[in-house]
């Protein structure tokens, strides 16, 4: 069964400061895709990233980059000069290939606050 | 990505009614998903809505309590029937468009309250 681990629950920063967020996961297949979402306080799920097993390249978009290792199975998500607009729910997502499709498994999210 | 609209955006309910979540995509999907995102919690994944058939659930949810319907490749309504407080959650459909693969976008959700 297909498992996403977001260890931390809830992270608070000071505006500027860089933070992590961790994500490790559990799957059986050889071929997956792996997610980042953002859910700001009006509730709306906000696609980051998408990233195939394949492919081990960090990514760096703006402030924000992705480092994935599959020898640890993380993807972890880091926010450089963090700000206030950061402030929302973080969700990894790992997919899984069914016959009606391609199912996400979510992880329980990490709270991240930044304060001014 | 597509425009995702959902109706209502809001709503609350007394107990033992039903509701009709509507979501709507302004560009051919290939496919169209329902989650439940409870209180303070993570998604899970009700069903993925086919068109022209039966949507396919996940274990735990049943179609009696969340009949689907999918009558074309832009539109969907998710039913919360016979409810109960424990169905106040944030519901969203989500939708993966072919050139995309499966990248899976996210309505703006509907925030139900059970009272």
């Amino acid at each position: 069964a297909q498992k996403v681990t977001q260890a931390q629950t809830e992270i608070s920063v000071v505006e500027k400061e860089d933070v992590t967020l961790d994500c490790v996961y559990e799957t059986r297949d050889t071929t997956y895709y792996l997610f980042w979402y953002k859910q700001p306080p009006s509730g709306e799920l906000v696609f980051l990233i998408r990233r195939n097993s394949f492919d081990e390249q960090n990514e760096i978009s703006g402030r924000y980059s992705w480092n994935f290792q599959k020898s640890t199975s993380s993807f972890n998500f880091t926010i450089t000069a963090s700000q206030v607009v950061d402030s929302a729910v973080y969700f990894c997502a790992l997919s899984e290939k069914k016959s009606s499709g391609d199912k996400l498994t979510f992880g329980t999210g990490t709270r991240l606050a930044v304060r001014p | 990505s597509a425009v995702i609209s959902q109706k209502p955006s809001r709503d609350i309910c007394q107990r033992g009614t039903s509701l009709t979540i509507q979501c709507q995509v302004d560009s051919q999907v290939t496919m169209m998903f329902w989650y439940r995102q409870q209180p303070g919690q993570s998604l899970t994944l009700i069903a993925t809505a086919n068109q022209g058939s039966e949507a396919t659930y996940e274990s735990g949810f049943v179609i009696d309590k969340f009949p689907i319907s999918r009558p074309n490749l832009t539109f969907s309504t998710l039913t919360v029937s016979n409810m109960s407080p424990e169905d106040s959650s944030i519901y969203l459909c989500s939708v993966v468009m072919a050139v995309s693969y499966n990248e899976q976008f996210f309505g703006p959700g509907t925030r139900l309250t059970v009272l």
